[in-house]
């Protein structure tokens, strides 16, 4: 069965510093990953997927993160952390289709507080 | 147009009220979802509808129905519900996993119930 587990449920960095979430995955097939950013009191923000193909995946906002088979990983990270950088961030693995349509599996989520 | 819309965004309702939360999009998606989302929790699936036909009913309670008059809309019928049932109910759509579509969830801003 596919799942997702996230390192960290609280990542702090200063305004500037490199953000680094962790998302390691378990999959029988290959997968689909995405990571989702979700600010407060919102839905779910798509910030970027691998699918097939390049293994460094860029997204909005800056982000970008590399799927590495080898370590069954998917982290994401950012160069330099905004202060609008702050929300919780979801990585995923798409579990199942059912015609055509897929059901996620959703790790535990890591909080991005930004310092000042 | 790449909105999910939900309405309401709040609902209060005592456990003897029967509700309905409403989701529409416009992106011709034939796959709709519904999750459930409680505090610094990830969102749980529900349900799954793809081309206006139930595919997945992750074993939640008949106190929740779901209905899909068409391809654009997705209703969640609430009846007899507990104080636990209160959390951010969130729709999501995609196209269907073929012809090189990833199926990417697109999600809404979420429906906050309370349910007291």
């Amino acid at each position: 069965a596919q799942s997702v587990t996230q390192l960290g449920s609280h990542v702090s960095v200063s305004e500037g510093a490199l953000v680094l979430l962790r998302c390691n995955y378990s999959s029988s097939v290959p997968p689909y990953l995405f990571w989702y950013v979700q600010y407060p009191n919102q839905g779910l923000q798509l910030l970027l997927k691998y699918t097939t193909g390049a293994t460094l995946v860029k997204g909005i906002n800056g982000f970008e993160a590399e799927f590495k088979k080898s370590e069954t990983s998917f982290h994401l990270t950012k160069p330099s952390a905004h202060m609008s950088d702050a929300a919780e961030y979801f990585c995923a693995v798409s579990a199942r289709i059912i015609q055509g349509a897929q059901k996620l599996v959703f790790g535990q989520g890591t909080r991005l507080t930004i310092n000042p | 147009d790449t909105e999910v819309t939900q309405t309401p965004k709040h609902l209060v309702m005592g456990m003897t009220n029967k509700k309905s939360l409403k989701c529409e999009q416009h992106m011709g998606h034939r796959a709709m979802y519904w999750y459930k989302q409680k505090a610094k929790k990830p969102p749980e699936l529900m349900f799954v509808y793809s081309y206006e036909k139930l595919s997945i009913n992750e074993s939640v309670p008949s106190r929740f129905s779901p209905e899909c008059p068409n391809s654009s809309l997705l209703n969640l019928h609430l009846h007899a519900l507990q104080p636990e049932d209160s959390a951010l109910y969130l729709c999501a759509s995609s196209h269907p996993i073929a012809g090189g579509n990833t199926g990417e969830l697109f999600f809404g801003e979420g429906s906050r119930l309370t349910v007291l």
